[in-house]
């Protein structure tokens, strides 16, 4: 299993605001390293979402924040809307494993 | 723009190797660490290995080391992922990323990814 842990699916519907968990562990998360997020839509190449405590690359909606507190982060989306619906994948560093890790990866569903 | 091209996947026999190669343009190749990172069918992400900016320093995972090697020609714009001993679990679509070295960082540019399909 991931070293970082995220529910396999979250839904809502367009307007909505949902949040997408990821918990680790003293050797990642909790260890002080940031944790970044990746958007995959269906048949693409991830897409990086949110990097080092809620920065957004160029092009990505403000709809779009992140935070962290002690072993758990989260990803929140406002304002849901239908191209929202993609598979989202917390990454950071495990200091355990001695490598960069991902969560499992949660579908967002927008009903 | 920023452009990273993976080419090199394909259908191989258990045991088999392959090369895979990623070819990039838009930015200083020379100046960033590169990454592999793998996904399986229907299945999360997976990081494989980093490579430094002058490919000096090299670290895989546990799950592939001693098989997949990890290598770049900066006079190229390359990077290159050599998969040995082929197993039917290693299937997967196989992405390069350009990243750090350092734990802080994080995949900023990923490729389309090329499919590796192991079979016996």
């Amino acid at each position: 299993q991931s070293a970082l842990t995220q529910p396999p699916s979250v839904s809502g519907p367009p307007g909505q605001r949902v949040t997408i968990s990821c918990t680790g562990s003293s050797s990642n998360i909790g260890a002080g390293y940031d944790v970044h997020w990746y958007q995959q839509l269906p048949g693409t190449a991830p897409k990086l979402l949110i990097f080092s405590k809620s920065l957004r690359p160029s092009g990505v909606p403000d709809r779009f924040s992140a935070s962290k507190s002690g072993t758990s982060a989260s990803l929140a989306i406002t304002g849901l809307q239908a191209e929202d619906e993609a598979d989202y994948y917390c990454q950071s560093y495990d200091n355990s494993l001695s490598g960069w890790v991902f969560g499992g990866g949660t579908k967002l569903t927008v009903l | 723009q920023v452009q990273l091209v993976e080419s090199g996947g394909g259908v191989v026999q258990t045991g088999r190797s392959l090369r895979l190669s990623c070819t990039v343009s838009g930015f200083s190749f020379s100046y960033y660490a590169m990454h592999w990172v793998r996904q399986a069918p229907g299945k999360g992400l997976e990081w494989l290995a980093v490579i430094s900016d002058d490919g000096s320093n090299k670290y895989s995972a546990d799950s592939v080391k001693g098989r997949f090697i990890i290598s770049r020609d900066n006079s190229k714009k390359t990077l290159f992922l050599q998969l040995n001993s082929l197993r039917a679990e290693d299937t997967a679509v196989y992405y390069c990323a350009r990243g750090g070295y350092e734990p802080k960082y994080y995949f900023d540019y990923w490729g389309q990814g090329t499919l590796v399909t192991v079979s016996s």
